[in-house]
This record gives C-alpha cells, sequence and structure tokens, in this order.
C-alpha cells in the first residue's frame, strides 16, 4: 500500500533553515511527480510546491519562490523541501502528496501524516 | 492564478441528510478538479478527481458533478463519520488553489 512518511519537523527562529523529508513507498516514486502541500493552524490547505518525476521541472507558489526549494532523490524514494529565511507565517503542518498517473499536473490521491513545522523566536 | 470559491464557508446538516457544497473556479479549468475531506488533526483524504470520478475506496453516496467553472460535491445521506471539512482543488494549472473549505457541523 502507498505510504508516505514525512519527518524533519520542529521549532525553529526566523531567518533559520529547515530541510523536510519524505519517505515513500508501496508504488514506483520514480515516475511519478509529487507535492508538498501545508496548511496553518486552523486555516485552510495551501499548495507550496511540485517537481516532476525526473527533477526536471520544479513548480512554486509565489509565498515561498526564492525561499524553498523542492528535489527529490529516486534512489531512496524520498522527496524533500528546503526551506530558508523562514518566517512566522511559514508555520504550518506539511504534507508531501502523490498525484493520479498522468500527465501533470494531475489530482493528489494519496497524503502523509504531515510533520509541523513552527517558525517562532 | 486561478481562484476557487467554495460556499457556504459552513454549514449544518442532521444524520441522513443530503448535502450539496458547490465550487467555482475563476476561469475554465473543464474538468480538472478534485475534492478532499479532511477530519480534525487529521491528512486530507481524497474522494474525488476529474471532477466526478470517485477515488478508490470512496463510498458512492459522495459524487461530483460539474466542468468548466461551476463543480458541486453532494453527499447522498449525512453520516456520523462525513461531519468533516471539504476542499476543492483546481489542478489545471500551476500554482494549484484550493477553495477556503466548507465546514459540515452536526445540526
Amino acid at each position: 500500500q502507498v505510504q508516505l512518511v514525512e519527518s524533519g519537523g520542529g521549532v525553529v527562529q526566523p531567518g533559520r533553515s529547515l530541510r523536510l523529508s519524505c519517505a515513500a513507498s508501496g508504488f514506483i516514486f520514480s515516475i511519478y511527480g509529487m507535492h508538498w502541500v501545508r496548511q496553518a493552524p486552523g486555516k485552510g490547505l495551501e499548495w507550496v510546491a511540485a517537481i516532476l518525476h525526473d527533477g526536471s521541472l520544479k513548480y512554486y507558489a509565489d509565498s515561498v519562490k526564492g525561499r524553498f526549494t523542492i528535489s527529490r532523490d529516486n534512489s531512496k524514494n524520498t522527496l524533500y523541501l528546503q526551506m530558508n529565511s523562514l518566517r512566522p507565517d511559514d508555520t504550518a503542518v506539511y504534507f508531501c502528496a502523490k498525484p493520479v498517473p498522468g500527465d501533470p499536473p494531475q489530482a493528489i490521491d494519496y497524503w502523509g501524516q504531515g510533520t509541523l513545522v513552527t517558525v517562532s523566536s | 492564478d486561478i481562484q476557487m470559491t467554495q460556499s457556504p464557508s459552513s454549514l449544518s446538516a442532521s444524520v441522513g441528510d443530503r448535502v450539496t457544497i458547490t465550487c467555482r473556479a475563476s476561469q475554465d479549468i473543464s474538468n480538472s478538479l478534485a475534492w478532499f475531506q479532511q477530519k480534525p488533526g487529521k491528512a486530507p483524504k481524497s474522494l474525488i478527481y476529474a471532477a466526478s470520478s470517485l477515488q478508490s475506496g470512496v463510498p458512492s453516496k459522495f459524487s461530483g458533478s460539474g466542468s468548466g467553472t461551476d463543480f458541486t460535491l453532494t453527499i447522498s445521506s449525512l453520516q456520523s463519520e462525513d461531519f468533516a471539512t471539504y476542499y476543492c482543488q483546481q489542478y489545471k494549472s500551476y500554482p494549484l488553489t484550493f477553495g477556503g473549505g466548507t465546514k459540515v457541523e452536526i445540526k
């Protein structure tokens, strides 16, 4: 069965960096694009970034462009989100998500359980 | 960017009720529309993709319809496990965008 397990969240000071990981299993990771989606406390869902199956193309929300970098290691079945210059409004639960098969962008069918990032001094 | 507007933002309903949630896109997205259910403290669950196709394992009481700019999610007979927040999302183009959510509460 598909499993997505995020890790790397925690409390970090404004301006610092953090790297999230998402370990994937139960499907052929290397043929799927992947997404990061976040949810601030008490708020709705916000798409953050996406990457093609081979890492050749990456897409970002304006709110994180230039600060966050999505990447992947298909040999390790792992998705990453490098977050730099963190701000208090980046505080959120970060989910990794897998889309259905097909040319991107495609609908999400599986979600990880999420990892909480808190940006606070 | 494509804006997604959901209505209502919340609703109260009783077990057994038929519930309809609407989602409007700011431009034509064809049928590139998904619906998600989220319960407090949990990850979202995918319900529908391509506006009307049920994800694997989703019960048939959920149905979706629409194309272009106007879409609906219908729950035919609300059960206790269906009380949650529902989100629509367009995946026609990047950046992907979500509606603001509809919280379905017990009357």
